[in-house]
């Protein structure tokens, strides 16, 4: 059983550089979210899910796009990407929006040169 | 607004000895409290949560956490450390109840080295 999958692992990028990172989960869940893990500020929310078609943000959304077509997948679009976007992303899902645990990828570590 | 407060951002331990790592709230309502661990390279997964019942909740891998109302505080222990748990540690809050997914907070994390 895979989880929460999430690529690639590293990238960098130069400011202005679009890219999207990829996330995937095999569990049949319903709520996917996208944090940003940066040192001494702990995890923020960027944007989350709670099902195919459906999104909304969350504490950072600014410079961030993202889409749900399809329950098991939820990328996380860099437009023009800024080196105050160089952090881990990490993806995250849970089988329903009352707090029940959530399982996260394992990382992408982003640097935006 | 809720938040959360982990005053050890580093602690180092002898293996086997006890460990406590601190946590406070601040939260309007009965919280959801949570504590994982991140090791490294890897994303978090789920030590133990707490919303109601017992104030002591059992983990996974021999840790403990106690919910203490009246002090805001929900520290994670663990009575002999192995080497294998040197990772960060995050507690997090969030509402009870349906539509809180996207509400909870993490803290900044303890990272935990284990010496032998």
């Amino acid at each position: 059983n895979a989880g929460v999958t999430q690529t690639p692992k590293f990238q960098v990028l130069k400011t202005g550089q679009s890219m999207t990172l990829q996330c995937a989960q095999d569990m049949n869940h319903e709520y996917m979210s996208w944090y940003r893990q940066d040192p001494g500020m702990g995890l923020r929310l960027i944007h989350y899910s709670v099902g195919a078609g459906i999104t909304d943000q969350g504490e950072v959304p600014n410079g961030y796009n993202v889409s749900r077509s399809t329950t098991e997948d939820f990328p996380l679009r860099l437009l023009s990407a800024a080196p105050s976007q160089t952090s881990v992303y990490f993806c995250a899902s849970s089988y329903t929006g009352n707090n029940e645990k959530l399982f996260f990828g394992s990382g992408t570590q982003l640097s935006v040169l | 607004a809720q938040s959360v407060t982990q005053p050890d951002i580093h602690i180092t331990v002898s293996e086997g000895a006890s460990l406590e790592l601190r946590c406070n709230y601040s939260y309007g309502a009965t919280p959801y409290l949570f504590w994982y661990v991140q090791s490294p390279g890897q994303g978090l997964q789920l030590l133990l949560k707490y919303f109601s019942g017992d104030t002591l909740v059992q983990g996974i891998k021999g840790f403990e956490a106690e919910f203490k109302r009246s002090q805001s505080s929900f520290n994670l222990r663990k009575p002999s450390v192995h080497w294998s748990d040197a990772a960060e540690y995050f507690c997090a809050v969030g509402p009870l109840g349906s539509g809180g997914y996207q509400k909870v907070t993490f803290g900044i994390g303890t990272k935990l080295q284990v010496i032998p």
